[in-house]
């Protein structure tokens, strides 16, 4: 596609629930990152996938959190369990590979997620 | 530890009047500086990169800059649709992109 596409725009769920987050990245960026932005807040890292090379996972806030990527092409972050805290935007960007020149990250419009 | 700030928070001016937003960094080995735009309820969006000492780059209001310790966005007579808040990101080797709070831009009609 011509952006970076993410579903749902919008979830509301209750606490305790598991959420599931998807991300559609520019066609031929083998770079892909989530990032997670709570209200009037900066953007928090939370995982990086770069082709097939492990993923950086370094962000993630606890084992609640995992994300998976098939390839070079969607990417699901799940949460299990979720609590209040949770409720955030949360942000998948995409890139060309961090090893180039043209490194800049793409962002799609994210999911605004509620926990109730 | 790496860290970037940004300065001021919060910024109103009126139509015409130009001024600066600071970016302020402390990494090691940065590969890159970014700015981004982002409007309320929307994902950032991507405007400049500058990848060394004394490059600039513009783009119709926007002038970037950046030196080895900071990155100044320059607004030259802002209208009341650059309203947005700015955020400033590097790239560090080796790791990801680190962003700074960001400055909430109020341009007056």
């Amino acid at each position: 596609g011509a952006g970076v596409s993410q579903s749902p725009s919008n979830k509301v769920t209750e606490k305790g629930k598991d959420v599931e987050l998807r991300c559609d990245p520019i066609s031929g960026h083998t770079a892909l990152y989530w990032y997670r932005q709570r209200l009037g807040q900066g953007l928090e890292f939370l995982i990086y996938f770069q082709g097939n090379s492990a993923p950086d996972k370094s962000g993630l806030p606890s084992d609640r959190f995992s994300a998976e990527r098939t390839g070079e092409s969607v990417s699901t972050l799940t949460i299990q369990r979720t609590q209040q805290e949770d409720s955030a935007v949360y942000l998948c960007a995409s890139s060309l590979p961090r090893t180039g020149m043209n490194t800049e990250a793409f962002f799609g419009q994210g999911t605004r997620l509620t926990v109730v | 530890e790496d860290q970037v700030t940004q300065s001021p928070e919060a910024l109103r001016l009126q139509e015409g009047e130009s001024s600066s937003l600071n970016c302020s960094y402390t990494v090691s080995g940065l590969r890159g500086l970014f700015w981004y735009r982002q409007d309320p309820g929307k994902g950032p969006e991507f405007l400049f990169t500058l990848y060394s000492a004394g490059e600039e780059k513009e783009k119709e209001r926007l002038k970037a800059t950046l030196t080895k310790k900071e990155s100044f966005l320059h607004i030259t007579a802002p209208k009341p649709e650059d309203s947005a808040t700015y955020l400033c990101a590097v790239h560090i080797y080796g790791q990801n992109f680190v962003f700074g709070p960001g400055t909430r831009l109020s341009v007056l009609p």
